[in-house]
């Protein structure tokens, strides 16, 4: 089975420019989520997706950053324009359906930004 | 919003001994969710084992267990018989049970396995 694959896996960009990331699910995951991970800290959840509408995106800066599922399958998140602080790991994860609260996430590799 | 904390930045455990690294947690709710994600180097996140709330038995899977405390707030995981693969940040993470399900996690652990 596929696990969940993300691209590109390295970005470097000048604060100001515009960047984003895309992630496709493991096949048949309802549920998709993006995190942010800042250099010694653990992941902080930006958005949640179930199928193609969001759960929950009370993290997300929405003045700078968007993500788009449209058709429930693959993802696409975008940051414009990119400040300094925005450097970090961008770690996309799925679950089969996201009913329960236990569910398992499968993390894919992450994307590495850095904002010069 | 819920905080977890992870006291220990950084373990080290010898070959084939028990570490336990801790983990504290504040919140209001009765119901929700409590994790150990382990990532390796090569930063691919992997989910270790799970707890859910209402359940008083403590968690395991196979040399992984958990030492739930509801009251404490404290969800500290024992790695028993440490083998070298063990090596990477753990961390841990909590699941609200309301509205969206909200993921917090902790700030990590880095344990080291000594040969």
């Amino acid at each position: 089975e596929a696990g969940v694959a993300q691209s590109p896996r390295y970005k470097i960009i000048e604060k100001r420019q515009s960047v984003a990331f895309w992630c496709n699910p493991i096949s048949g995951h309802a549920t998709l989520y993006w995190y942010q991970q800042i250099l010694g800290q653990g992941p902080k959840l930006l958005i949640q997706f179930q199928n193609n509408g969001v759960v929950d995106d009370s993290q997300l800066p929405k003045d700078r950053f968007s993500a788009e599922r449209l058709k429930g399958v693959d993802s696409t998140l975008k940051i414009q324009p990119a400040k300094l602080e925005d450097s970090a790991v961008y770690l996309c994860a799925s679950s089969l359906n996201g009913q329960r609260g236990d569910e398992t996430q499968y993390f894919g590799p992450g994307t590495r930004l850095l904002v010069l | 919003a819920q905080t977890v904390t992870q006291s220990q930045p950084e373990m080290s455990v010898q070959e084939a001994e028990t570490v336990t690294l801790s983990c504290t947690y504040d919140t209001s709710e009765s119901d929700y969710y409590l994790f150990w994600y382990k990532q390796p180097p090569s930063r691919q996140m992997i989910l270790v084992i799970r707890q859910e709330a209402y359940k008083q038995q403590n968690a395991t899977e196979n040399r992984f267990s958990v030492n739930f405390q509801k009251a404490a707030k404290s969800f500290s995981l024992k790695i028993s018989d440490s083998q070298l693969g063990d090596a990477a940040m753990y961390f841990c993470a909590y699941r609200s049970t309301n509205t969206g399900n909200q993921f917090y996690f902790g700030t990590g652990t880095s344990l080291t396995v000594i040969p």
